[in-house]
């Protein structure tokens, strides 16, 4: 099983800055199949990254994904208000067992 | 439009067994697996199986192994996950999902006695 593991647990920043989110694998990701979404209290996961890099349909591009293999990286290039949340990364495959990392809360500075 | 739409919340004892669902509109059902998730409260995503509604072939996760089976009722378009043997731990929301980009909005399974 792939493990992910997300730093840091907790990102304080104010509105307008940039966010950079890690995540890494402890083996290399087969495909880039490596997604990253984002939580709100009581609101199911939005996806907003997939194949590593490709923004789903109707994220701003604010939101970007790069790496590969075994590293990763989610950057929100101008943190807007909405934007601060819990963020997931994740490996996928179409018959693999889905694996998380722990999460990322992004929080008001 | 994608829709993966699931049953109500359920309030259930220790030791007893929960079936919810998750009904599928908007693709063909057999298409891709389901997937179900779970999200302990304030904690993190953790996948507990998936079922292919083409074969029925299903994965669980260890966690979860002999406590969990996952069906996908083709004829109704909806997949089921049914959990036995509840413990106060397994009160979470479950999430049922496909691809990476569908998800329910998930059901509240609590435990208490």
């Amino acid at each position: 099983e792939i493990v992910l593991t997300q730093s840091p647990g907790t990102l304080s920043l104010s509105p307008g800055e940039r966010a950079t989110l890690s995540c890494r694998a402890s083996q290399s990701v087969t495909t880039n199949y490596l997604a990253w979404y984002q939580q709100k209290p009581g609101q199911r996961p939005r996806l907003l990254i997939y194949g590593a890099s490709s923004r789903a349909t109707g994220i701003p591009d604010r939101f970007s994904g790069s790496g590969s293999g075994t590293d990763f990286t989610l950057t929100i290039s101008r943190l807007e208000p909405e934007d601060f949340a819990v963020y997931y990364c994740q490996q996928y495959g179409r018959s693999l067992p889905w694996t998380f990392g722990q999460g990322t809360k992004v929080e008001i500075k | 439009e994608v829709q993966l739409v699931q049953s109500g919340a359920e309030v259930k004892k220790p030791g007893a067994t929960v079936k919810i669902s998750c009904k599928v509109s908007g693709y063909a059902f057999s298409d891709h697996y389901i997937h179900w998730v779970q999200q302990a409260p304030g904690k993190g995503l953790e996948w507990v199986g998936l079922v292919d509604p083409e074969d029925g072939e299903r994965r669980y996760a260890e966690k979860f192994q002999g406590r969990v089976t996952m069906t996908a009722d083709m004829s109704t378009q909806t997949a089921h996950m049914e959990l036995s043997g509840l413990r106060y731990e397994d009160t979470a929301v479950y999430y049922c999902a496909t691809r990476v980009d569908y998800w329910g909005q998930g059901t509240l399974v609590t435990v208490s006695s």
